[in-house]
């Protein structure tokens, strides 16, 4: 079946560390992928997206690499710092429009000063 | 711009009983999606609205039900509840302007606890 998912449940770095968050997808199908953040309370908070015609995509202090060929999605976080804490999701769309999505099950990142 | 608004923040009810929550999307938003959040589960689409009609809809029984108005704010109902139901039940909105790859824009959720 489709589903998204994530390599570690838990990631835990220091300050001023680069972190990377992975994701595995299912459907070779899937043409956009989505990254969230969700901080305590809160909803998940677009962080970037990637289309499958894409290897790439940079952001603030995020990168989103695509590799097709085994199917895998990384998050790339510079610099992290106290406030990246939070849960992070993949995601991928069930639909054209991009608003139907299939959630990867998360990965709690947490950074120590 | 005020972002999505879901009310109410918290709801407590019981087996059997039904419950209704609300969804205000972005101001200019047309399409509002639902999403069950557990901690076993993790996140799960329940249902799209775009212009008042259900446009997608994910694997949950005839128990969740959904509508959306013409001003765009959507409801949630779920019938008959079980212990199972009790999640963060997200809101999201999003312009539906073109025809692929909207950026979708989160509430804060409703909690809802079965007991």
């Amino acid at each position: 079946g489709e589903s998204v998912g994530l390599h570690l449940p838990t990631l835990s770095v220091q300050e001023g560390d680069n972190s990377i968050i992975n994701c595995a997808y299912s459907n070779s199908a899937s043409d956009y992928f989505i990254w969230y953040k969700q901080e305590s309370g809160k909803g998940p908070q677009f962080i970037i997206d990637i289309r499958s015609n894409m290897d790439k995509r940079q952001g603030q202090r995020v990168t989103v690499l695509l590799n097709k060929t085994v199917k895998h999605l990384s998050l790339q976080i510079a610099a992290t710092q106290p406030g990246d804490s939070a849960v992070y999701f993949c995601a991928e769309t069930l639909n054209q429009a991009g608003t139907a999505l299939i959630f990867g099950k998360g990965t709690t990142l947490s950074v120590s000063s | 711009k005020a972002g999505v608004t879901q009310t109410p923040r918290y709801l407590i009810k019981t087996r059997g009983q039904q419950v209704t929550l609300s969804c205000s999307p972005i101001s200019g938003h047309r399409s509002v999606s639902w999403y069950q959040q557990t901690p076993g589960q993790g996140l799960q689409f329940l249902f799209e609205y775009f212009s008042e009609t259900q446009r997608n809809k994910g694997n949950f029984p005839g128990r969740f039900s959904g509508r959306q108005f013409s001003n765009s704010r959507s409801e949630m109902n779920v019938s008959t509840l079980e212990l199972g139901d009790s999640a963060l039940y997200l809101c999201a909105s999003s312009l539906a302007v073109g025809v692929s790859n909207e950026k979708l824009f989160f509430g804060s959720g409703t909690q809802l606890s079965v007991l």
